[in-house]
């Protein structure tokens, strides 16, 4: 099974700063057929189920900020908060969908400093 | 509107058994991967299976080998989940979320139900 990392655990930023969370994923998920990273990210307040914020490494589900961002190409990937709001709390989580047996990161929790 | 409507959580005895349904509206259903996820109490998210639209394909995570099933009514827009030889370590909130339209298209995990609360204990 592939296995995801992510670092920081946590972090502390101050609001309008911005934040950065790293992925990494134990083998490529990159699918050379269609060069797309089959990488995505979600974020998950208490209380509630995780919400979908990038897909394919990068590009930005519908409805989400565009000061959420996301990069990175084949086993190496960043999801950026570039400017963070309080609403932006949350546990932060990475997934590969690559192989049919999906595996989640360990998630970075963002608090405000 | 998607909605996924998770139920049949509670509290079971170690190796007990339960099923968990999941209620899907507001999209074909039949036109969709199908997956559990778990999460134990203050922990993260965990995958537990996945199955495909006609149900002819079925994936799960090692942990469950052989305990858990995976399948689903395409007529009744419903997915389950059946849980044997639970164990403590099987307690957590359950979600139900929708896949993919098919293995390759972009998006996973773009709607979750709410979660339903496994307890293994005696």
């Amino acid at each position: 099974d592939i296995v995801m990392t992510q670092s920081p655990d946590s972090l502390a930023v101050s609001l309008g700063e911005r934040a950065t969370i790293n992925c990494k994923s134990s083998q490529s998920v990159l699918y050379s057929s269609n060069n797309k990273n089959y990488l995505a990210w979600y974020q998950q307040k208490p209380g509630q189920p995780p919400k979908l914020l990038i897909y394919w490494a990068s590009t930005r589900e519908s409805g989400v900020p565009d000061r959420f961002s996301g990069s990175g190409s084949g086993t190496d990937f960043t999801l950026t908060i570039s400017s963070l709001q309080a609403e932006d709390v949350a546990v932060y989580y990475c997934l590969q969908y690559y192989s049919t047996r999906f595996t989640f990161g360990p998630g970075t929790k963002v608090d405000i400093k | 509107e998607v909605q996924l409507v998770e139920s049949g959580g509670g509290l079971v005895q170690p190796g007990g058994s339960l099923r968990l349904s999941c209620a899907a509206s507001g999209f074909t259903f039949s036109s969709y991967w199908m997956s559990w996820v778990r999460q134990a109490p203050g922990k993260g998210l965990e995958w537990v299976a996945n199955i495909k639209q006609d149900g002819s394909e079925k994936y799960d995570v090692d942990s469950v080998k052989g305990r858990f099933t995976i399948s689903r009514d395409n007529a009744k827009n419903s997915l389950y989940l059946q849980m044997n030889s639970l164990r403590a370590e099987d307690t957590a909130i359950y979600y139900c979320a929708r896949g993919q339209a098919a293995v390759g298209t972009p998006k996973l995990f773009d709607y979750w139900g709410q979660g339903t609360l496994v307890t293994v204990s005696s």
